[in-house]
C-alpha cells in the first residue's frame, strides 16, 4: 500500500496569516491523483482538493494545493477561525486508498 | 451530490461481527465507487475498502483482509460493510463515502455510524 507522510503534526496560527501543510508520498502518483479533506469533530470529511490543485465545488479560493509525483502542498490563505479542523491527504491512485496522519490547524 | 444515509450506533461485543449500512440516493449503480472510512478516537482517517458496482469489484485494505466484507443491495441502493472478530480497537465512527469513478475523490458522505467495542 502506497504511504503518506504529512507534516507538521500541528500548527498553530492566527487569524489572517498562511497555513502550509505538506503530504509526502512513497511512491510517484500516476496523474497526481492527491485530496485533501478537512475533517471537524462530529462531521464526516469535506472534499477541499482533487487532482492535486483542483478546488472542489462550493471551496473558497482561500485554499490551493499544489504539487506533483511524491511531494505535494496544501495552502490556506488569509487563516479565519472556520478552519480550525484537522486536514488530511488521500491517494486515490491506486486500487488500495490510504490516507495520510494529518495535521491539525490551530487558530489562535 | 448524492445523499447517503447510515443506520445508527450499536455496541458489539469482543469476537462478534457488525454489519453497517449505506442508502444513497439517485441512479447510484453507475461508474461510481462506494468506500468505507473509519475513525477510531482520537486517531486519523483510516480507507478500510470500496466497492465498484459496474464492475463487481471489491478492494479492502490490507489490515482488514479476512475480517471485512462490502456488498450492495442494488434492490434498495444500499451498501453494507461487515466487520467480524470484532476487537476493542474497532471502536470508531464509520462513514461510507460516494467517488463518481473508479479514480475520483470522494465527495458525499454519511452522517457516520458510531460502533462501540465493549465486554
Amino acid at each position: 500500500e502506497i504511504e503518506l507522510t504529512q507534516s507538521p503534526g500541528t500548527l498553530s496560527l492566527s487569524p489572517g496569516e498562511r497555513a502550509t501543510l505538506s503530504c509526502r508520498v512513497s511512491q510517484s502518483l500516476p496523474n497526481n491523483k492527491l485530496a485533501w479533506y478537512q475533517k471537524k469533530a462530529g462531521q464526516p470529511p469535506r472534499l477541499l482538493i482533487y487532482g492535486a490543485s483542483t478546488r472542489a465545488t462550493g471551496i473558497p479560493d482561500r485554499f490551493s494545493g499544489s504539487g506533483s509525483g511524491t511531494d505535494f502542498t496544501l495552502t490556506i490563505t488569509r487563516l479565519e477561525p472556520e478552519d480550525s479542523a484537522v486536514y488530511y491527504c488521500q491517494q486515490y491512485g491506486s486500487f488500495l486508498l490510504s490516507f495520510g496522519g494529518g495535521t491539525k490547524v490551530q487558530i489562535k | 451530490q448524492a445523499h447517503l444515509v447510515q443506520s445508527g450506533a450499536d455496541v458489539k461485543k469482543p469476537g462478534s461481527s457488525v454489519k453497517v449500512s449505506c442508502q444513497t440516493s439517485g441512479d447510484t449503480f453507475s461508474n461510481f465507487a462506494l468506500n468505507w472510512v473509519r475513525q477510531a478516537p482520537g486517531q486519523g482517517l483510516e480507507w478500510m475498502g470500496r466497492i465498484i458496482p459496474i464492475l463487481g469489484m471489491t478492494n479492502y485494505a490490507q489490515k482488514l483482509q479476512g475480517r471485512i466484507t462490502i456488498t450492495a443491495d442494488r434492490s434498495t441502493n444500499t451498501f453494507y460493510m461487515e466487520l467480524s472478530s470484532l476487537r476493542s480497537d474497532d471502536t470508531a465512527v464509520y462513514y461510507c463515502g460516494k467517488s463518481s469513478g473508479t479514480y475520483e475523490p470522494t465527495d458525499s458522505w454519511g452522517q457516520g455510524s458510531l460502533i462501540t467495542v465493549s465486554s
